[in-house]
């Protein structure tokens, strides 16, 4: 069964703290993606990986980075947590090609106060 | 860039009515629309999709209708269950082959 895990389910951080999300597939896909949510908005992708080790903004990449060391593991890190910054954060994986389906974990809803 | 519009933004149905949501994209190169569904709690699940080449496409109780022409696409839900409950989020391609959101519609099914 396909599956897309992320590391904390809820996270508390306080303004400043450099912040990890993590996140693991099992489908060996190519790409996989961070996403915020936030109401009214719906989903906003942050940053982009197609290949290990490559990556590419998304629409909102400002006050982020990403990680891809791994085929499987893409990493997001908020360099130095902001209030405005408090939201759900989606990852998702794909296969290579767009016109496949996205497969999302449960998210990590993140509060920094 | 793309620009995806959802409506409306809540819906509230009887048990075993339908139910509609629309979409409109701006990016006429856009060529894949997907809907994700998402429960309290969980990651958005596919749902159903459509590719710019067909026009309508249906699982069981969900339907989706696509216009090229006006660039809408819209999701149809009949005999609407309580489990029917969700956020729905429409999507469609960029350029680039990423998906662009739409605002996402909360659905209310009472019984």
């Amino acid at each position: 069964d396909v599956k897309v895990t992320q590391s904390s389910r809820y996270l508390v951080k306080r303004t400043g703290e450099k912040v990890f999300l993590e996140c693991v597939q099992d489908m060996d896909h190519e790409n996989m993606f961070w996403y915020r949510q936030d109401p009214g908005l719906g989903l906003r992708l942050i940053y982009f990986s197609y290949d290990v080790k490559m990556k590419e903004k998304g629409d909102i990449p400002e006050g982020y980075s990403v990680s891809r060391e791994k085929k499987e593991r893409f990493s997001l890190i908020l360099e130095s947590a902001s209030t405005n910054q408090t939201s759900m954060y989606l990852c998702a994986s794909r296969d290579e090609l767009p016109g496949y389906e996205q497969y999302f974990g449960p998210g990590t809803r993140l509060t920094v106060t | 860039g793309e620009n995806v519009e959802q409506h409306p933004s809540t819906l509230s149905v009887q048990e075993g009515d339908s139910a509609v949501i629309k979409c409109t994209y701006s990016d006429s190169a856009s060529n894949y629309f997907p809907w994700y569904k998402q429960e309290l709690g969980k990651g958005p699940q596919l749902i159903i999709d459509i590719r710019s080449n067909v026009g309508e496409k249906k699982d069981q109780r969900i339907a989706v209708t696509l216009n090229k022409t006006a660039k809408h696409f819209s999701l149809h839900i009949t005999e609407t269950q309580p489990e029917d409950s969700a956020v729905y989020f429409c999507a469609a391609t960029d350029s680039w082959g990423k998906l662009q959101f739409g605002a996402g519609t909360q659905v209310v099914v009472t019984p």
